[in-house]
């Protein structure tokens, strides 16, 4: 089983950086994913990290360490549109996703 | 995008009525899986398939069950539907190897009254 923890819910103001830090816990590590999802949308895929590092697209990075059992999504330059929530999942031996709680980004002009 | 389309889109229906979710994909991926959504619990897993008539549980899956006759469709039925299960929906594919996870379908929003 898995054990995903971030943040509920966090606040910026547009053109800010946010940093959205998930922590795992698990038997056997094959991936951690980032999405994001809009209010009463489908969850779209963001970034994918398997090796420790930091991956960089666009506006978005994200950050994985695997000996810490930690990554982190920064959103840099925030836009308006950016307000959604952010949702941390790993992937297991077993290929299935688990899932975090997700974190609700709130962007302020 | 990938093709995932689930159907009814909404829906709503009284308790202890069976009620059936329909999910169906073009990408002939090999692998499905149904999740729900509820606030303060993310997604979570209720049953996945990993080939036509090849089903298993997910961590949810009391009060469901599961069908794959195609590879395109994957079959959600809630036997006897409880206000516990009001919830939205989501179904999901995938192909392995695949660096982006999984392709989500738009969901179900399902009330039971």
């Amino acid at each position: 089983g898995q054990n995903i923890d971030q943040p509920t819910e966090m606040t910026a103001t547009e053109g800010a950086i946010v940093q959205i830090n998930c922590t795992y816990q698990t038997s056997g590590f094959n991936g951690l994913f980032w999405y994001q999802q809009h209010a009463g949308e489908a969850p779209t895929f963001l970034s994918y990290n398997v090796l420790d590092g930091l991956e960089e697209k666009g506006r978005f990075s994200s950050f994985l360490s695997r000996s810490k059992g930690y990554s982190y999504l920064l959103l840099k330059e925030l836009q308006m549109k950016d307000s959604a929530s952010y949702l941390c999942a790993v992937r297991e031996r077993d290929y299935k996703l688990s899932f975090g709680a997700g974190t609700t980004v709130t962007v302020r002009a | 995008d990938a093709g995932i389309t689930q159907s009814p889109r909404h829906k709503v229906t009284e308790t202890g009525t069976p009620v059936t979710l329909r999910c169906h994909q073009t990408e002939n991926h090999r692998y499905m899986y149904w999740y729900r959504q509820d606030p303060g619990h993310g997604l979570r897993l209720i049953h996945y398939s990993y080939g036509v008539k090849d089903t298993d549980k997910g961590e949810v899956s009391d009060g469901y069950s599961v069908s794959r006759s195609k590879t395109e469709d994957f079959l959600l039925t809630l036997e006897s539907a409880t206000s516990s299960q009001t919830s939205v929906y989501f179904c999901a594919i995938s192909e392995l190897p695949d660096r982006r996870g999984y392709t989500f379908g738009s969901g179900t929003r399902l009330t039971v009254v």
